[in-house]
């Protein structure tokens, strides 16, 4: 089974503070996604990642940045953390090459206070 | 603008009976659609992929119909079940692999 790891289930940060959310999957797969979620509002493409080092912007990538440098791992930092990036915070990734299905991470929800 | 929708209000249907779900979209031509399956504290999992060049896919209860002119997917259960209930998204690639979700739609089914 494909399995994608979030590194923590939840999390309470401080605003201004720098917040990584890590992410793994086991499946040697091409592309990788962080998305957050909040009511209403879907699920929104923050970055995506196509292969080691290359990434694109999504839809609300503004506050924050990514790293992949390794095929399996991508995070996902705030560099400043703010209060209206309170939200729930989850990794995909895909094979890619036509297998498009997405397998998603158990989420992180991430509280700034 | 692009868009994906979805209705935003929940469907209520009775146990046994057929939920259909809609998802459309503008200024997009993908390739494919997917439908996922999101229930409470939880990552979508993955339900179906419909390609352009399809009309029509099923697996089990379920059913999805793909109209590239209208630009509308639906998704169908059929003998729909308590155990149904959940939150459906539709999602599409515009280009690459770069997956895009709708807001999804709640479904309850009553007993």
């Amino acid at each position: 089974d494909v399995k994608v790891t979030q590194s923590s289930r939840y999390l309470v940060k401080r605003t201004g503070e720098k917040v990584f959310l890590e992410c793994v999957q086991d499946m040697d797969h091409e592309n990788m996604f962080w998305y957050r979620q909040d009511p209403g509002l879907g699920l929104r493409l923050i970055y995506f990642s196509y292969d080691v080092k290359m990434k694109e912007k999504g839809d609300i990538p503004e506050g924050y940045s990514v790293s992949r440098e390794k095929k399996e791992r991508f995070s996902l930092i705030l560099e400043s953390a703010s209060t209206n990036q309170t939200s729930m915070y989850l990794c995909a990734s895909s094979f890619g090459r036509g297998r498009a299905e997405a397998f998603f991470g158990q989420g992180t929800r991430l509280t700034v206070v | 603008s692009q868009k994906i929708e979805q209705n935003s209000e929940a469907l209520n249907i009775q146990e046994g009976k057929t939920a259909t779900l809609t998802c459309n979209y503008t200024n997009y031509s993908p390739a494919y659609l997917q439908w996922y399956r999101q229930d409470p504290g939880r990552g979508p999992v993955f339900l179906l992929l419909i390609r352009e060049n399809e009309k029509e896919k099923r697996k089990e209860r379920l059913k999805v119909t793909f109209d590239t002119t209208l630009k509308q997917s639906l998704f169908h259960i059929t003998a729909s079940q308590p155990a149904d209930s959940a939150t459906y998204l539709c999602a599409l690639a515009p280009n690459t692999d770069k997956l895009i979700f709708g807001t999804g739609t709640r479904l309850q089914v009553f007993p």
